[in-house]
């Protein structure tokens, strides 16, 4: 079975400009999140979906948006981009919302994602 | 305040010793902490878990400690290998209705032959 697969696997942009990156859940997963890791940092929690409704938000500016689709892949949209967003994207799926603690998220290999 | 941290940045091991990376967290409601390990140019890859219950967990060459007291949480690996090379995160969950992880810095593992 294929692992969570996130699209594309690099981006350059610039300043003002927007992006837009793609996660697909494992078959079955129902939950997406979305976390940014900084280079030399841990991931930081953005967003949380679960049958594509927003179940969690991080402390992120408003310039972050994100939606999940009818078949569990998620979107993560950044407008106005900043030479701060540069970082690696992450998206773990889970098979449920996660009010059981115990419902393990497995991650992608992420986007990295660099603004000049 | 929700904070996940580490007490070494970088542990340098023989092949065949056994490692032992260590976390400090903050929240003392936290009652679900899991490890990561990721390689370079990876995403983190779910390890072991361990719930808020219990002091200790085995798995295949890893055994997570837990110690609620003084809010600490440890890795160890036995016989390690090269393969074990990568940063290590522990990572906190946070009640609310939804797994929200909350990770540290990170732990590089070097394991040299």
């Amino acid at each position: 079975d294929a692992g969570v697969t996130q699209s594309p696997t690099h981006l350059i942009k610039t300043r003002g400009q927007h992006v837009t990156l793609r996660c697909s859940p494992i078959s079955g997963h129902k939950s997406v999140s979305w976390y940014q890791q900084v280079l030399g940092q841990g991931p930081q929690f953005i967003f949380q979906y679960y049958e594509k409704e927003e179940r969690g938000r991080g402390n992120f500016p408003d310039r972050f948006s994100a939606r999940q689709f009818p078949n569990y892949s998620s979107e993560l949209n950044v407008n106005a981009l900043l030479l701060g967003d540069s970082a690696l994207y992450l998206c773990a799926s889970s098979q449920e919302q996660g009010r059981f603690r115990s419902e393990t998220q497995y991650f992608g290999p992420g986007t990295r994602l660099l603004v000049l | 305040g929700e904070s996940v941290g580490l007490h070494l940045p970088t542990l340098s091991v023989q092949e065949g010793d056994n490692s032992i990376i260590n976390c400090a967290y903050s929240n003392s409601a936290s009652d679900y902490f899991i490890w990561y390990k990721q390689e370079s140019g990876k995403g983190p890859q779910f390890i072991i878990d361990i719930r808020s219950n219990m002091d200790k967990r085995q798995g295949q060459r890893v055994t997570v400690l837990l110690n609620k007291t003084v809010k600490h949480l440890s890795l160890q690996i036995a016989a390690t290998q090269p393969g074990d090379s990568a940063v290590y995160f522990c990572a906190e969950i946070i009640s609310g209705g939804y797994n929200k992880l909350i990770f540290g810095a990170g732990t590089r593992l070097a394991v040299h032959p």
